[in-house]
């Protein structure tokens, strides 16, 4: 089946600090994959996604580059900000629109001034 | 900017009882969804719905759960008779494609 694991959190950061999210996935056919991020007391908003192997997403100075050699998605940001501090999500999906999405476990990220 | 609206954001109600929870999609997506969050575990999928009926479902979606569209506008997730364990956070998406728009949550608990 598929599946999603991400680095064991919370993560802890100072502002300016480097940040890196790890997520490795299996899945069954060619998935398009994603990062959420859930800040405090919100649903769940897109922050970037790739759909085919090679391909970087970015915003907000977040990247990830979807890597199918190694089945990774690894979230990174240079600088991490204070109102960076949220849940964030790696999921995967397989097939067409409306195929559900599989999500990693989350890893909280706290960024202190 | 479009976003998915979901009503209530909290809910608390007695072990048995049914519950009714809402969700305005995006108007022009045509596949929604509920997913579900236990404190403290993943997110997870429940259902999904196109065309006015259910496109897929998980082995959580017993028949203790429905879902309903029925007007243009709203989508519903009925639960006949609540467990202890449908203690979670109720997530509604959308789609008009591959992305898939959340809404805040309904925070459910059964006591």
């Amino acid at each position: 089946g598929n599946s999603v694991t991400q680095m064991e959190g919370p993560v802890t950061l100072s502002e300016e600090a480097f940040l890196t999210i790890n997520c490795t996935y299996t899945a069954t056919g060619y998935p398009s994959l994603f990062w959420y991020v859930q800040y405090p007391g919100e649903g769940l908003q897109l922050l970037l996604k790739a759909t085919k192997a090679d391909d970087k997403g970015s915003n907000k100075g977040f990247e990830a580059t979807y890597r199918k050699e190694t089945t990774s998605f690894h979230l990174e940001k240079g600088s991490v900000q204070v109102s960076d501090s949220a849940v964030y999500f790696c999921a995967l999906r397989v097939g067409t629109s409306g195929s559900r999405l599989t999500f990693g476990e989350g890893t909280q990220l706290t960024v202190n001034p | 900017e479009p976003e998915v609206t979901q009503t209530p954001s909290h809910q608390v109600t007695q072990m048995g009882q049914e519950v009714i929870l809402r969700c305005v999609p995006i108007s022009n997506h045509l596949y929604f969804y509920w997913y579900r969050q236990i404190l403290g575990q993943k997110v997870e999928f429940l259902v999904s719905f196109y065309n006015n009926e259910i496109s897929e479902k998980s082995e959580i979606f017993d028949d203790q759960f429905s879902v309903e569209r029925p007007d243009g506008s709203n989508f519903t997730l009925k639960i006949r008779s609540t467990k202890l364990e449908d203690s979670a956070m109720y997530f509604c998406a959308s789609s008009e494609a591959e992305t898939q728009y959340f809404g805040p949550g309904t925070r459910l608990l059964v006591l």
